[in-house]
């Protein structure tokens, strides 16, 4: 069983749609990031919310850090193809030990 | 280009024997950090190595090891390989110990195990 469990797994949608993936534990953590990984290439970071309640908004994409520190959320307005890949939540804790989410595949049709 | 060089980039060996896997590090960081992502496992953490030192342990294996060295180069060493180690292999490098600095992977090492 993951420590990080995240929904849904898959995603399919047209361009211009929004979306919201869910990143969802029983532990806390100290820190959460969220990756992008494309096809082939290592993971990329997009962000990390450290403060439970904390909202970071990057462009299009808004994150959401829970209040317990157990969740977080990932909602992208008006997606587009080049959105397309996994995405990946990390959740550090018990120092510096790193858990890595079951992943959310999304692919944006144009 | 994240500026962390994993090489080689795919590795094909038999069951049994035993494999060395690089990383350089971006240039300035002391960490290296090194994970395993399979599709039924997903991405697992492995270890962290801060300049020169274990810093911790995930859900690495008594079979492999890790070291970084005095240039900052890390090595996963994976021993008694067996089909079920075939997975890419991740490094990510930050500054400094702490866990909320941003990792930059590299592009992976791909082990297929025969």
């Amino acid at each position: 069983t993951q420590l990080l469990e995240q929904s849904p797994q898959f995603l399919s949608i047209q361009e211009g749609e929004n979306l919201t993936v869910y990143c969802n534990s029983s532990s806390v953590f100290s820190s959460l990031q969220w990756y992008r990984q494309e096809p082939g290439e290592g993971p990329v970071l997009l962000v990390t919310v450290v403060t439970g309640g904390e909202v970071k908004k990057l462009k299009r994409l808004t994150f959401q850090f829970g209040d317990a520190r157990k969740d977080s959320s990932l909602h992208i307005t008006a997606a587009q193809p080049g959105d397309t890949g996994l995405y990946l939540c990390a959740g550090a804790k018990d120092g510096n030990q790193f858990y890595f989410g079951t992943g959310t595949s999304l692919t944006v049709i144009p | 280009d994240s500026g962390v060089t994993q090489t080689p980039k795919h590795l094909i060996t038999a069951t049994g024997q035993r494999v060395t896997l690089r990383c350089s590090p971006r240039s300035g960081d002391l960490s290296v950090y090194w994970y395993q992502q399979s599709l039924d496992q997903g991405l697992q953490f492995l270890i962290h190595y801060y300049n020169g030192e274990e810093r911790a342990k995930g859900n690495i294996l008594e079979r492999f090891s890790a070291q970084q060295f005095p240039d900052l180069h890390s090595e996963l060493n994976l021993s008694s390989l067996e089909l079920g180690d075939s997975a890419l292999y991740f490094c990510a490098s930050s500054r400094g110990p702490e866990e909320r600095q941003p990792q930059h992977f590299g592009d992976g090492t791909r082990l297929s195990i025969l």
